[in-house]
This record gives C-alpha cells, sequence and structure tokens, in this order.
C-alpha cells in the first residue's frame, strides 16, 4: 500500500483567508482525489487530480474556491479559499491502489476549522 | 450512478459478542465494494473489499462480508467484538474510479 502525508494535519484560520493543503506520496500514482468531510458527516469527493491535466470536480465544488495543482506523480495540493465557517473539515486525500479500479488509500487528513 | 445505505446509523455492542453492520447498495451491474473503518482522530483504513471473486470476503482484524447479489446486501460481520472496534464504519462503492460513501455506522463497544 502507498504511505501518503498530508500537511499540516490541523489549522486554525480566520475567515475570508486561504489554506493550502499538501499531499505527498511515496511513489507514483496516475490518479490523486480530494475529500471533504464535514463534521460528522461522511466523505464527499471533492475533485480528481490527475497529473498533467486539470482537475475534474465534482457537482457543487468549482474550481475557484478549491484549485488543485498536480505538479508530478507524487504530489498535489489543494486550496481552499476565500474560507468561511462553513467550510471547517477535514480535508483527506487518497491515491488509487497499484491496480487501477482496485481500491484506494488514504492519506491522515487535515482538520481545518475557520474562524 | 451506484450508491450504498448503511442501515444502522449506531451500533452498541458488549465485548465478546458479535457485530454486525448492515449496507445495501444500489448498481446496475457487479460493483465494486469496500468496508473503511476510521477511528477517532485517525485516518481511513480499509478493512476489505469485493471486487467480483468470491461472495464471502476476509478483512483484516477479524471482520468479514458477504457480497449478496439477490438481496443486494454487503454487511459486515465480526464474531466477537473487541474495545478496540470502537469507531466510524463506512461502506463504499466505487463507480468507474469514484468512491461514493455510505453515511457512516458509529460502533460502541461495551465492557
Amino acid at each position: 500500500s502507498a504511505v501518503i502525508s498530508q500537511k499540516p494535519s490541523r489549522d486554525i484560520c480566520q475567515r475570508g483567508t486561504s489554506l493550502t493543503i499538501q499531499c505527498q506520496v511515496d511513489s507514483q500514482v496516475t490518479m490523486m482525489f480530494w475529500y471533504r468531510q464535514q463534521p460528522g458527516q461522511s466523505l464527499t469527493l471533492i475533485a480528481t487530480a490527475n497529473q498533467g491535466s486539470e482537475a475534474t470536480y465534482e457537482s457543487g465544488f468549482v474550481i475557484d474556491k478549491f484549485p488543485i495543482s498536480r505538479p508530478n506523480l507524487t504530489f498535489s495540493t489543494l486550496t481552499v479559499s476565500n474560507m468561511s465557517p462553513e467550510d471547517s473539515s477535514i480535508y483527506l486525500c487518497s491515491v488509487e491502489g497499484p491496480l487501477r479500479y482496485n481500491e484506494q488509500f488514504f492519506g491522515p487528513g487535515t482538520r481545518l476549522t475557520v474562524l | 450512478a451506484q450508491s450504498v445505505t448503511q442501515l444502522d446509523s449506531h451500533v452498541s455492542v458488549s465485548e465478546g459478542t458479535p457485530v454486525l453492520l448492515r449496507c445495501n447498495y444500489s448498481s446496475s451491474y457487479s460493483p465494486s465494494l469496500f468496508w473503511y473503518v476510521q477511528h477517532p482522530n485517525k485516518g481511513l483504513q480499509l478493512l476489505l473489499k469485493y471486487t467480483s471473486a468470491a461472495t464471502l470476503v476476509k478483512g483484516i482484524n477479524g471482520f468479514e462480508a458477504e457480497f449478496k447479489k439477490s438481496e443486494t446486501s454487503f454487511h459486515l460481520t465480526k464474531p466477537s467484538a473487541h474495545m478496540s472496534d470502537a469507531a466510524e464504519y463506512f461502506c463504499v462503492v466505487m463507480d468507474d474510479y469514484k468512491l461514493s460513501f455510505g453515511a457512516g455506522t458509529t460502533v460502541t463497544v461495551r465492557a
């Protein structure tokens, strides 16, 4: 399985500011994913990030609010822009397993609180 | 689109007794199904997966799940609960490469 790290592990931010979350994988992967887990809720897919192309966003999520970068096969960033308290969530990145469509491995998550 | 429904939001069991977490899926074809566990303040861990091989799937920590196409179910079981099993459990379906999560079941284990 892939080893995934995220930075920061948690942060407290003021409304109106932006935060960039980093996701680093110990092996090269084609597909990376970003999820949001609101307090007491399940996970919702924000977008899929493939290296060399623009991210694909799910319904309800837009690039202006959640810009994503994927500069290489082991790294991705998610920015939460112009934050409001409603953005307080855990943000998780995941990567596909060694066999495509097989499974996904998750990072430890970034716990974001917006005041 | 494929989806899953977890029938219980909260399950409470005594240590040493069986655990049953229920999940139904909606799919127009044979799905890939997973159970993930999330311990408090920890990341998500894959418990087991079904990908159209054996219908009875064995996972880590003594958990297993049975895929029943006739009932569109993928229930998770463990014969004897341990205190360390207290966590949030998610039933998940893969549609193409995307994961769709159920609402989750919180498991409480009583001493």
